[in-house]
């Protein structure tokens, strides 16, 4: 079973700041199968990134995915104030669907 | 506008059962592997299982697995989970979500919450 350690755990910024989190994989992963996700509160998370760096339809050009093998990390250029949020990463394939623990993008 | 809308769930007794259903629209339900997907109160993402497009092919997180089956009816653009012998630590908002070589769309969510 691949275990996804994503880090930091929280991420304490000002709008405007680069946001650089990383996901680590517990051994190699097929980058096709790398998303990333925002979750803000009470609402369900929403792709951003998939095939570890590909934008999902009407995600902003500022988030950015990148990373192969066993490291992958998702950038956030300049944090805008709806960006303050907590972002999985997940490798998924037909029969498994596993999630990194989350980070949580917070306002300084 | 592909719709997924999650309902069925409630507040259940320890070892009682559950069936939660996803209400799909906007797409062609009969195409895509399908996905339940949980959070515990507070807590992240969790994986719970997968079907193939025409319900020949099933997967499930070790935890639920023996314990919760899903299903689907294409025929009603519908995917179920069936959920018995519920467990404290099932409490949880429970998602379906619709696969497209990643999770694409994903329903609003219904709670479960299991407590005596």
């Amino acid at each position: 079973e691949i275990v996804l350690t994503q880090s930091p755990g929280t991420l304490s910024l000002s709008p405007g700041e680069r946001a650089t989190l990383s996901c680590r994989a517990s051994q190699s992963v097929s980058s096709s199968y790398l998303a990333w996700y925002q979750q803000k509160p009470g609402q369900a998370p929403r792709l951003l990134i998939y095939g570890a760096s590909s934008r999902a339809t009407g995600i902003p050009d500022r988030f950015s995915g990148s990373g192969s093998g066993t490291d992958f990390t998702l950038t956030i250029s300049r944090l805008e104030p709806e960006d303050f949020a907590v972002y999985y990463c997940q490798q998924y394939g037909s029969s498994w669907g596993t999630f990194g623990q989350g980070t949580k993008v917070e306002i300084k | 506008e592909v719709q997924l809308v999650e309902s069925g769930g409630g507040l259940v007794q320890p070892g009682g059962s559950l069936r939660l259903s996803c209400a799909a629209s906007g797409f062609t339900f009969s195409s895509y592997w399908m996905s339940w997907v949980r959070q515990a109160p507070g807590k992240g993402l969790e994986w719970v299982a997968n079907i193939k497009q025409d319900g020949s092919e099933k997967y499930y997180v070790d935890s639920v697995k023996g314990r919760f089956t899903i299903s689907r009816d294409n025929a009603k653009n519908s995917l179920y989970l069936q959920m018995n012998s519920l467990r404290a630590e099932d409490t949880a908002v429970y998602y379906c979500a619709r696969i497209n070589w990643n999770y694409d769309y994903w329903g609003q969510g219904t709670l479960v919450t299991v407590s005596s």
